[in-house]
């Protein structure tokens, strides 16, 4: 059974531009959660896909959307990228929604300059 | 809204010390509240998950204990080592959503 993977590794991009994260949850899971971890501090809800749709959004502006695949894999979008972007981006696959337990991906660094 | 502060930010003991991590939360509704790992620029690792009905829960070297009403929790590690040397987070969770509120960590070293 594999892990929840994550690609790219690490990103840089300049300001204004537009970035696709990637994240493979862990087999048979259907709920993807997307974190923000700006450094130093600790990990903020962005959005949450069940089964291919969103299911629940914290407090990010639009121009962070997300997609799930039927495969249940996820992508993260963040369009017209700010300085302050750049942070760590982590997903979470769970078995379902009310599943307590969350595996977390190892993460994309990116940076905005 | 949900906030959550981890006391201290920072945290320096030798080796073989038991140590306290405190976590505090403003909102006592919740579901559940978990204790994470991360080690530097890696993704989080569930050290123990406690259900609101529920005060303590252990596994190995660590404690964790809820106090649901006063909306606090404490992470005890006993007999700490080096390879402890980690930042550790709660997280809460409202519901059985799985969306998690997290604290902003403490950052721990365990000095040989």
């Amino acid at each position: 059974e594999t892990g929840v993977t994550q690609s790219p590794t690490h990103l840089i991009k300049t300001r204004g531009q537009q970035v696709t994260l990637r994240c493979s949850s862990q087999s048979g899971h259907n709920t993807v959660s997307w974190y923000q971890q700006a450094l130093g501090q600790g990990p903020q809800f962005i959005f949450q896909y069940y089964r291919e749709e969103e299911n629940g959004r914290g407090n990010f502006p639009p121009r962070f959307s997300g997609l799930q695949f039927p495969n249940y894999s996820s992508e993260l979008n963040v369009n017209a990228l700010e300085l302050d972007d750049s942070a760590l981006y982590l997903c979470a696959s769970s078995l379902e929604t009310t599943s307590d337990t969350q595996y977390f991906g190892p993460g994309t660094r990116l940076t905005v300059l | 809204k949900q906030e959550v502060t981890q006391i201290p930010a920072a945290l320096s003991v030798p080796e073989g010390e038991n140590l306290v991590l405190n976590c505090s939360f403003t909102d006592s509704a919740i579901y559940n509240l978990q204790w994470f790992r991360q080690d530097p620029g890696k993704g989080l690792t569930s050290l123990l998950l406690i259900q609101s009905s529920q005060r303590e829960q252990t596994s190995g070297r660590l404690n964790a204990s809820l106090d649901k009403s006063s909306g606090r929790s404490t992470l005890y590690i006993a007999a700490s080592q080096p390879g402890d040397s980690a930042t550790y987070l709660c997280a809460v969770n409202r519901d059985a959503g799985n969306m998690l509120t997290f604290g902003g960590g403490t950052r721990l070293m365990v000095k040989p």
